[in-house]
């Protein structure tokens, strides 16, 4: 069964420094999602993307962050500087509303960054 | 701007006995409304939306537009039951999901 997959799962980093995330979404998903997850809430969208272009990235904190997925396909959000505030849950997510009509997504299993 | 509240944190209940997560939601126009749920060790998932109308897992959802709820039930709870329940909101134009603070739900034997 196809699968959202992420990497790192993990990454522990110092304030100051650059992460990057990565994300393949299933196969024939034009719309792809990144999402925060601070513990004890629910995921927030940082950014939404129709195919290669942004259609939503009004929360995403462009000083620092940055998101992009220039085939259509795979997708990598950046963070440089690391701040502190910045450890939670990156959570990526895929959906094929134009197929099945409704807003199902399917999650990768995220990446747990740590900012010391 | 949407918004999506689950009052309860922390929800346990004995297995066999009936189980309510609470949803309410704010919204001006027609939402879509889902629960997804993460059991231990695994990814988030969908378990059922609103237009669906179907029980899944003996869940079962009925959206309130008076109330703005969208609480989810279940007559007997099973030990498998026990996880974390998010009640989400999607705007139909853009697909956005707007989710809940989360709910964790443990069924004690």
């Amino acid at each position: 069964e196809a699968e959202v997959a992420q990497s790192p799962r993990y990454k522990i980093t110092e304030k100051s420094q650059a992460v990057a995330f990565w994300c393949d979404p299933i196969s024939g998903h034009a719309t792809l999602y990144w999402y925060r997850q601070i513990l004890g809430q629910g995921p927030e969208l940082l950014v939404q993307f129709q195919d290669e272009s942004v259609v939503d990235d009004s929360q995403l904190p462009k000083d620092r962050f940055s998101a992009e997925r220039l085939k259509g396909v795979d997708s990598t959000l950046k963070i440089q500087p690391a701040e502190l505030g910045d450890s939670a849950m990156y959570l990526c997510a895929s959906s094929n509303p134009g197929t099945s009509g409704y807003n199902e997504q399917f999650f990768g299993p995220g990446t747990r960054l740590t900012v010391l | 701007a949407q918004r999506v509240t689950q009052p309860e944190k922390l929800l346990s209940v004995f297995k066999g006995a009936p189980v309510e997560l609470k949803c309410n939601y704010s919204y001006s126009g027609s939402p879509e409304l889902f629960w997804y749920v993460q059991y231990s060790r695994q990814r988030l998932q969908l378990l059922l939306r609103h237009i669906s109308r179907e029980s899944i897992k003996g869940f079962t959802a009925d959206l309130n537009k008076g109330e703005t709820s969208f609480h989810l039930k279940k007559p007997f709870a099973q030990e498998e039951d026990s996880a974390m329940y998010y009640c989400a909101l999607s705007d139909l134009n853009d697909y956005k999901l707007s989710f809940g603070a989360g709910t964790t739900v443990t069924v004690r034997a």
